[in-house]
Parts: C-alpha cells; structure tokens; sequence
C-alpha cells in the first residue's frame, strides 16, 4: 500500500516568515495530494489539493508543488500568522481515493 | 449544509463494554469513510464504503470492530468487546466519490 513520510515534524516561524513542509509518497499510480490543516480538538480541514497532471497551486498565501518523478510534494506557507499555528497533514491516494496520511507536521508561529 | 455528523461526541466506556460509534454524511456523497486518530499511529483508515458497499476494511484491527451502512445516510462503527488501546478519536468522512473529503467533527471514546 501507500506510504507517505512528512518531514519536519515539528516547525517553529517567526510571523512573517514562510513555512516550508515537505512529503514523500511510494506508490507511483498515487495522482491526488490534499493537504490538511487540523487544529487543537478540531476536525481535519482540507486547505489545498494538488492533482499528478499540475505541477503547482497557489492559493493566497499557500502554494503546493508537486514532483512526480522524484514522489515528493511540498506545502509552503507564506507571510505566516498565529492563526496558522496548527498541525498540518499531507495525503496521498490513486485511483481508489483512498487517502494515506503522513504522519503530520506541527506549526507553531511566534508572535 | 450540516456537514459530516458523528455522535457521541464523547465516549467514556469500561473495558468489555460494546460502543456504537455514528455517522451521517453528507447528503449526495456516496464514499464514507471511517478513520482512527492516535498520538502514536496518526490518521488510519479503517474502512471506506462507496455506494453503502464496504470497498477496503484492510484497515479494521480485528473482529472486534465491525462497520456497516445500511443505507446511503447512516454509518455504525462497533467495537465489541472495547479495550484500553481502542481509546482514540475516530473520524467519519465522506466524498463524492474522488473529490474532496468532508471530515466530521471526530467522536472521543476513552475506554477504562
């Protein structure tokens, strides 16, 4: 089955600064590749997805890139704030949406 | 739309007892799965239904947790006999089937 490595797993920013987390995937059919962001009691949220045709993503200050030679995907955080303090979860699945999780990334943004 | 609902929200139970963890989708999604959350495992699938057919329950730990969906609207996850390392949150979620997963809001079962 899939397997999915997220690195760093914990991730300290000055607000203002970016936020890089990075994935690794095994299985080369996986062409689906959300990330989710889930804070203190709270439920996973999604915050962006990436599909294997599209190479990169933006959305405002979040941008996903996506390599699928090398199996890696990459989350970055721009311009980062306290309220993007959370755990951050990147995913894989192929064709039977069957998403595998990384082992998620804590973000702690100092104010 | 009300989004993904579980109940209960929280679960104290003594070991040996039988928990009824429930789930209803989203209306119109027709894949719903159910994940379990730990510190020491992350996110694990246990199982996915799509079209009220169980797909995958390669994830489902051992007979005594045991899944169904009797319809396109309702969901149970039953765990009989519970123990200590069954304590988790476990997350319902649906799609339409390859497209985004809705996440519920989790139920807390703390088994004693």
């Amino acid at each position: 089955g899939e397997n999915v490595e997220q690195h760093p797993s914990t991730l300290s920013v000055q607000e203002g600064d970016s936020a890089v987390i990075k994935c690794t995937y095994s299985d080369s059919a996986s062409n689906y590749f959300p990330w989710y962001k889930q804070e203190l009691g709270k439920r996973p949220q999604l915050i962006i997805d990436i599909r294997s045709n599209v190479g990169e993503k933006k959305d405002q200050r979040i941008a996903v890139t996506l390599n699928k030679t090398a199996k890696h995907f990459s989350l970055h955080i721009t311009e980062t704030q306290p309220e993007d303090s959370a755990v951050y979860f990147c995913a894989a699945s192929s064709n039977d949406y069957k998403l595998s999780f990384g082992a998620g990334t804590t973000v702690t943004v100092r104010a | 739309d009300a989004g993904v609902i579980q109940s209960p929200r929280h679960e104290v139970t003594e070991m040996g007892q039988e928990v009824t963890l429930r789930c209803k989708p989203i209306s119109g999604h027709n894949s719903l799965f159910w994940y379990r959350q730990t510190m020491m495992r992350g996110l694990e699938l246990l199982i996915y239904f799509n079209n009220n057919v169980p797909i995958d329950d390669s994830g489902m730990p051992e007979d005594r947790f045991s899944a169904k969906m009797p319809n396109a609207s309702f969901s149970t996850l039953k765990i009989q006999p519970s123990e200590p390392r069954d304590s988790a949150v476990y997350f319902c979620a649906s799609s339409i089937y390859g497209n985004t997963i809705y996440f519920g809001e989790g139920s807390w079962l703390t088994v004693v």
